[in-house]
Order: structure tokens, then C-alpha cells, then sequence
């Protein structure tokens, strides 16, 4: 019961914006979008989330679209440390399941030099 | 802060052993949440805590399978006996209350042989 669906690979060159696109067509009214990456033999670092508007933080910008059944992760200067794997996920607030996070299959971006 | 500390890193172990995996959460944070990482897989949620109490174990994946929380900077996940099936990255994840984003730990890499 995949509540995302992402590409599952993406290239990008060094330098250059990286525009990671997640589709989440049924999400509620008082679910989150979160972004995860995982770089190799790590643990998944979070990056950032949102209900509606669009953020920015220090490592990426989050744009989600009006109706709010997509969204798309920006990095805006890609850099060979950025290869990973993203997660697109959505949560909820309320109390048990609804808050636990999710994993899909994530897109694995590949930053070329 | 140091981080979700994990321990051991890496363990080899004998099948029919008990194995104990060891975490310790952000001070402060009150929730804290145990995945399981396969290739075939990929991220499952086994476990979580809130505030020391067991919410959601549904994803244990059987009877071998227990996890203790005896007090908030603490947990263990324990299995006994092992099976090579249960080869895989163990990670433990800690948040404040369930939201924002988790702070995952380095990883258990558990090999049953």
C-alpha cells in the first residue's frame, strides 16, 4: 500500500540543480511530506518536510504543488557527495501508526562529475 | 550530542544464538523506533516506543523477535534463537514526541551464519 511513487533512478550533473519528483496522489489533509536520503552503509538522514507551503532549509528546498499530490525535492547544487538514495514519504500526526514513517523504494540519485 | 548511538556495529554470529542489539536515543528525544534493512526488503519498521512504552510491534516478525525500553536513553532489540534470515542493517531511530524528523543511528550489521 504505497502511498509514493518515485522514479527509480535519476542522474545529475555536479554543480547543477537536482529536481527529485514524488507523487502522493492520495495523501490526506493532515499528512506531512518528508524527505530522507541514505548514503551507502549509512543510516537515512531526514532533509526536510512539509504540509502545504514550500520550505528551504540549509540542505534542499521543497516544493509541493497546490493540490498538494506531488511535490518535488530540490537540491540546487548537486555535489558528488549527494549520490544517494531519496525517500519520499508521507505522515500523518495522529497518535499509533499514522505517525511512523514508511519507506518505499526511494530514487537513487547518482551526481556526475 | 553525539548522535542515536548504536552498538555492536557488526555481528557475526552462529545460528541458534542469542543476538542483542544495543541503542541509545538523543537526550531528550521521547520516541524511539527500530528498523530492519534487507536488500530484498528494504526499510521495515519493527518496532516503537513513546516514552518507554511499546506503541506499534506489529512489524516484529515473529515470537524470536523482542524489544525492551527499561528507561528513556536505553533499548535493546533481541533475538533468540537467530536465523540466517535474519541477516540485515538494524538501525534505531530517535524523535521528540513523533514528529519532525528522526535522527536514525549508524547501524547494527547483523550476520547469522
Amino acid at each position: 500500500d504505497a502511498k509514493t511513487t518515485q522514479p527509480p533512478s535519476m542522474d545529475c550533473a555536479e554543480g547543477r540543480a537536482a529536481n527529485l519528483p514524488c507523487n502522493h496522489s492520495t495523501i490526506s489533509g493532515n499528512e506531512y511530506v518528508y524527505w530522507y536520503r541514505q548514503i551507502h552503509s549509512q543510516g537515512p538522514q531526514y532533509i526536510i518536510h512539509g504540509l502545504k507551503n514550500n520550505e528551504t532549509n540549509e540542505m534542499a528546498s521543497l516544493i509541493i504543488t497546490e493540490d498538494r499530490k506531488s511535490s518535488t525535492l530540490i537540491l540546487p547544487h548537486a555535489t558528488l557527495r549527494d549520490t544517494a538514495v531519496y525517500y519520499c514519504i508521507v505522515r500523518g500526526v495522529s497518535s499509533g501508526s499514522a505517525r511512523q514513517l514508511t519507506f518505499g523504494s526511494g530514487t537513487q540519485l547518482t551526481v556526475l562529475p | 550530542d553525539a548522535g542515536v548511538i548504536q552498538s555492536p556495529r557488526h555481528e557475526v554470529t552462529e545460528m541458534g544464538q542469542e543476538v542483542t542489539l544495543r541503542c541509545k536515543p538523543i537526550s531528550g528525544h521521547n520516541s524511539l523506533f527500530w528498523y530492519r534493512q534487507t536488500m530484498m526488503r528494504g526499510l521495515e519498521l519493527l518496532i516503537y516506543f513513546n516514552n518507554n512504552v511499546p506503541i506499534d510491534d506489529s512489524g516484529m516478525p515473529e515470537d524470536r523477535f523482542s524489544a525492551k525500553m527499561p528507561n528513556a536513553s536505553f533499548s535493546t532489540l533481541k533475538i533468540q534463537p537467530s536465523e540466517p534470515r535474519d541477516s540485515a542493517v538494524y538501525f534505531c531511530a530517535s524523535s521528540h514526541e513523533g514528529r519532525g524528523g528522526y535522527t536514525f543511528g549508524s547501524g547494527t550489521r547483523l550476520t547469522v551464519v
